[in-house]
């Protein structure tokens, strides 16, 4: 079962709007979380992420919110720019012992932004 | 962040043969990773390759299907065994970063006919 989810596949936006990008999360041992961006035939590149004992975090256009008690974290992007287009991955990971842990992925939402 | 190749990018492999990826991180990293994104699918953990000890295998991945191989601290390989069309995907790794994020490489996209 999918314990991120990421129930938009797409999602348009005007150049020069907001975007808001939807993840839930199921695991409540969750404490890490994270959002990727995808470009095809790249890798993911990490964009942000936040801790579960913050509600958010910002860096330059890109804000993370974490609601704990909703299982529910969204990334804002504000101006949106046409070089935003791409799959926008939300992940999760539970860390143990301080040490690094593996990913868990949604299935992505690919942002398109119209001019 | 650490600077990581993956080779081969592509292959088109016919059933039953195996494939071997590899990954170069240009730093020494503790934890390197192997994700596997089946087509419309999210990224799914293979296992995770710590060097000198055996990789540690997420359920549902066994070792004789994914063998997988960490001589040293700034490289990995990924063996796909046997190989099946179930088994064409983007296999991609990553190499934990400064705080709890990854980094990943550009991935091998591989096609099984």
């Amino acid at each position: 079962d999918q314990q991120v989810k990421q129930n938009s596949p797409s999602l348009s936006v005007q150049e020069g709007r907001i975007s808001i990008l939807n993840c839930d999360y199921t695991n409540s041992m969750f404490d890490y979380f994270l959002w990727y961006k995808k470009y095809p035939a790249e890798g993911p590149t990490f964009l942000i992420s936040i801790s579960s004992i913050k509600d958010k975090n910002e860096d330059g256009r890109f804000t993370v919110f974490l609601n704990k008690s909703a299982k529910h974290l969204s990334l804002h992007i504000v101006p949106s720019q046409p070089g935003d287009s791409a799959v926008y991955f939300c992940a999760a990971s539970a860390r143990s012992g301080g040490g690094a842990d593996g990913l868990t992925f949604g299935k992505g939402t690919h942002l398109i932004i119209q001019p | 962040s650490a600077v990581i190749s993956q080779k081969p990018s592509r292959d088109i492999c016919q059933r039953g043969t195996s494939l071997t990826i590899q990954c170069q991180v240009d730093s020494q990293v503790t934890m390197m990773f192997w994700y596997r994104q089946q087509p419309g699918q999210s990224l799914t953990l293979i296992a995770t390759a710590n060097q000198g000890s055996e990789a540690t295998y997420e359920s549902g991945f066994v070792i004789d299907k994914f063998p997988i191989s960490r001589p040293n601290l700034t490289f990995s390989t990924l063996t796909v065994s046997n190989m099946s069309p179930e088994d064409s995907s983007i296999y991609l790794c990553s190499v934990d970063g400064w705080g709890y994020e990854q980094y990943f490489g550009p991935g091998t996209r591989l096609t099984v006919t």
